[in-house]
């Protein structure tokens, strides 16, 4: 079963506007949100977390919206600029469950147009 | 400090060879997780590692498949007898230790396998 979900395969957006990536997730126990950014050939990068405590999450272009009881959160980057054109995936771990691990969403690819 | 270190970052294995993937977490973490990204998909969980110690090995396969962090050297990820399906890229992070636990991870460029 997926535990996280990112259910838009692709966005295409206009170079200086918001770009807003979404994803949902199942499992009650998820404490810690993470997003990362991944180029072809190339590893995940880290961008922005968010822990259960808090709801929103800000890192200069890049802020992270966090929605309990909706079990959503979402990736908002403010502008948009052509190099942010990756796959982006979120993700979660729950730190009660005894393990760390982080389970990935299958990620949106996002297209920013100059 | 260096980051996140796979080898090799290509590998090309015929049907029943067996593949070795290496990783090096960064300097000072103590925590590897193993993950596989097929085409088109995203990434699965497969091993999460401490030092001599598997801590989670829910996503493996249950045959073929295993992984060490032995308390010196790499994380090693082993194949065996490796199968077309397999091809994929392999993906290693690593994290540090805290008291807290929640920290990110960081990756490595990852292994591209290639059965043929």
């Amino acid at each position: 079963d997926q535990q996280v979900k990112q259910n838009s395969p692709s966005l295409s957006v206009q170079e200086g506007r918001i770009s807003i990536l979404n994803c949902d997730y199942t499992n009650s126990m998820f404490d810690y949100f993470l997003w990362y950014k991944k180029y072809p050939a190339e590893g995940p990068t880290f961008l922005i977390s968010i822990s259960s405590i808090k709801d929103k999450n800000e890192d200069g272009r890049f802020t992270v919206f966090l929605n309990k009881s909706a079990k959503h959160l979402s990736l908002h980057i403010v502008p948009s600029q052509p190099g942010d054109s990756a796959v982006y995936f979120c993700a979660a771990s729950a730190s009660e469950e005894g393990t760390y691990k982080y389970i990935f969403g299958t990620g949106t690819r996002l297209k920013v147009l100059a | 400090n260096a980051g996140v270190m796979q080898n090799p970052r290509h590998l090309v294995r015929r049907r029943g060879q067996e593949a070795r993937l290496r990783c090096s977490p960064m300097k000072g973490h103590s925590h590897v997780y193993w993950y596989r990204q097929l085409p088109e998909e995203g990434l699965k969980f497969m091993v999460y590692l401490q030092k001599e110690n598997i801590i989670d090995e829910s996503g493996m396969p249950k045959e073929r498949f295993s992984a060490e962090f032995p308390k010196e050297g790499p994380s090693i990820l082993r194949i065996q007898q490796v199968v077309r399906g397999d091809s994929a890229a392999y993906f290693c992070a690593s994290s540090p230790w805290t008291a807290r636990m929640n920290t990110e991870a960081f990756f490595g460029q990852g292994t591209r396998l290639t059965v043929v």
